[in-house]
C-alpha cells in the first residue's frame, strides 16, 4: 500500500508566476486535504475535499488559491500571482472517513520559495 | 474557540533520559479528538496516535506512552529510554466532530533533540 504522494517536492519561483502541486492520496482514501507550514509553525488548513466536493476552504485561502480534486482520486493546489508570502511548505494528507472518526495520513509535502 | 498550546520549544536531552512532551487542548466541543504526530528532518508528518474525548485511559506502545486528562486539556506524550532517532518536532492536534470536517488544529510544535 503506498503513502501519500506530492509532487514536485521542491519549487523554486518568482514573485507573480503560478505554480500548480499534486497531490495523490492513499488509493481509497475518500477526504483529501491540503494544510501549509511555515518555518517554526504547525500546519495550517487550507481546504478539503470530500470525494470530488470540495467542503471546506480557511480563511487562509485568499483568491488566488484555488484546490481541485477531480473524478475524488487526485489533487491540485494552484496559486496564481505568487508573493513572497506565499513560501512555505503546502502539505496533503489524506484519510478514509467512516463513522465520526478518521486519521490523517500525510504526504511528503511540497516546499514553495518564492523569489 | 479551539487552540492547541505546546509550551515547550525546544528540549534537549540525552540518550536513555525519558522525556515528556506537554500539550493543553481547548474546544467547546464534547466530541473532540487528539491527535500527535512526529515530523523527522526529512518533513513528513507521520501519525503516531489518535485519541477521542470519551476515552481517557492512557496508551503504551513501546517506548511511547500517552496520558489524556479531560479534567486539565492535557495529552501529553512521554517517550521512556529516549534514542537518537527519536531526534524530530513533535505536533500535537485536534480535530473536533461537529461539523463532520476533520481539519486538525495543530500547535506549534516540539523539538525534542536526543544526544548520544
Amino acid at each position: 500500500d503506498t503513502g501519500v504522494s506530492q509532487n514536485p517536492r521542491h519549487k523554486i519561483t518568482k514573485r507573480g508566476q503560478n505554480v500548480t502541486f499534486r497531490c495523490d492520496p492513499i488509493s481509497e482514501h475518500n477526504r483529501l486535504y491540503w494544510y501549509r507550514q511555515t518555518l517554526g509553525q504547525g500546519p495550517e488548513f487550507l481546504t478539503y475535499f470530500q470525494n470530488e466536493a470540495q467542503l471546506e476552504k480557511s480563511r487562509l485561502l485568499s483568491d488566488r488559491f484555488s484546490a481541485e480534486r477531480p473524478k475524488g482520486s487526485f489533487s491540485t493546489l494552484e496559486i496564481q500571482r505568487t508573493e513572497q508570502g506565499d513560501s512555505a511548505m503546502y502539505l496533503c494528507a489524506s484519510s478514509l472517513k467512516t463513522g465520526w472518526a478518521e486519521t490523517q495520513y500525510f504526504g511528503p509535502g511540497t516546499r514553495l520559495l518564492v523569489l | 474557540a479551539q487552540k492547541v498550546t505546546q509550551a515547550q520549544t525546544e528540549i534537549s536531552v540525552v540518550e536513555k533520559e525519558d522525556v515528556t512532551l506537554d500539550c493543553v487542548y481547548e474546544t467547546r466541543d464534547t466530541t473532540y479528538y487528539l491527535f500527535w504526530y512526529k515530523q523527522p528532518p526529512s518533513g513528513e508528518l507521520v501519525f503516531l496516535i489518535r485519541r477521542n474525548s470519551f476515552d481517557e485511559q492512557n496508551e503504551i506502545s513501546g517506548r511511547y506512552s500517552w496520558n489524556f486528562q479531560k479534567s486539565t486539556s492535557s495529552f501529553n506524550f512521554t517517550i521512556t529510554a529516549s534514542q537518537v532517532v527519536d531526534s524530530a518536532v513533535y505536533f500535537c492536534a485536534l480535530s473536533e466532530a461537529r461539523g463532520n470536517t476533520g481539519k486538525l488544529i495543530f500547535g506549534q510544535g516540539t523539538t525534542l533533540q536526543v544526544k548520544p
